[in-house]
C-alpha cells in the first residue's frame, strides 16, 4: 500500500522568504506524484506533477519540486514567498493500474505573512 | 479549457431530502472522480467512473447514489443523509487511471 506523509503541518513565513514544503511517501511499485493548492472555500487546483523524466519539475506561480527516488521524497519550493500563496497544500501519489486513486498527504498549511 | 464546472456552489438541506449534485467536464477525460472533505483534512475518495462505468466505490453509504449519464456528466445523489455529511463534496478528472486530476470548486453541502 501506499502512503503519503506531509511532515509538517503547518509553516509560517514572511513575504519574499523562500519556503520549503516536505513530503515522504511510501510505496513498493512507482508512483505518480502531484503537488496540490487549496485556497479558503476553493477546490484544489495541480501545482506540478512528476510522471517521469527530469527529477527537477517546475509548476505555476514559481513553484517548483524535486523527486528524489532513493530518499523517496518530492518537496515543494518557492525561492521568494508573496502573501497570495498562503492556502493549504497537498503532496499525493497515484499508481498505475489502481484505478487513479489519490493518496493525499494530510497537508501542510503555508502562512506568509507582511 | 481545464475546468471543471460543479453546481450548486451551496447546497442546505434536510434530513429527508432529495437533492442531487453535478459535475461537468469538456476536456475529453474518461475518468472522473467524487471526493469529500472535512475541514483541515485532505480530501477523501468516495468514487471513481472509468469509461462511464462505476469502477471504484470506497465503501461510501448507499444514501449517496452516484450517476455517469455520459463521458462529461457526473451526477451525485443524495437522499436521507445524516448532519455528520456535511462538508464540501469535490469532483474531479484525469485523462486516464493515474494521470493528473483536475478538481472543480466543489459543493458545500450542510445537512441540517
Amino acid at each position: 500500500a501506499q502512503s503519503v506523509t506531509q511532515l509538517d503541518s503547518q509553516v509560517p513565513v514572511f513575504e519574499e522568504a523562500p519556503v520549503e514544503l516536505r513530503c515522504n511517501y511510501s510505496s513498493s511499485v512507482s508512483v505518480y506524484l502531484f503537488w496540490y493548492v487549496q485556497y479558503p472555500n476553493q477546490g484544489l487546483q495541480l501545482l506540478l506533477k512528476y510522471l517521469s523524466g527530469s527529477t527537477l519539475v517546475k509548476g505555476i506561480n514559481g513553484f517548483e519540486a524535486e523527486f528524489n527516488k532513493s530518499q523517496t521524497s518530492f518537496h515543494l519550493r518557492k525561492p521568494s514567498v508573496h502573501i497570495s500563496d498562503t492556502a493549504e497544500y497537498f503532496c499525493a501519489v497515484s499508481v498505475r493500474n489502481q484505478g487513479g486513486k489519490l493518496i493525499f498527504g494530510q497537508g501542510t498549511e503555508l502562512s506568509v505573512k507582511p | 479549457d481545464t475546468e471543471v464546472t460543479q453546481t450548486p456552489k451551496h447546497l442546505v438541506m434536510g434530513m429527508t431530502n432529495k437533492k442531487s449534485l453535478k459535475c461537468e467536464q469538456h476536456m475529453g477525460h474518461r475518468a472522473m472522480y467524487w471526493y469529500k472533505q472535512k475541514a483541515k483534512k485532505p480530501p477523501e475518495l468516495m468514487f471513481v467512473y472509468s469509461y462511464e462505468k462505476l469502477s471504484i466505490n470506497e465503501s461510501v453509504p448507499s444514501r449517496f447514489s452516484p450517476e455517469c449519464p455520459n463521458s462529461s456528466l457526473l451526477n451525485l445523489h443524495l437522499h436521507a443523509l445524516q448532519p455528520e455529511d456535511s462538508a464540501l463534496y469535490l469532483c474531479a478528472s484525469a485523462l486516464q487511471g493515474a494521470y493528473e486530476q483536475y478538481f472543480g470548486p466543489g459543493t458545500r453541502l450542510t445537512v441540517t
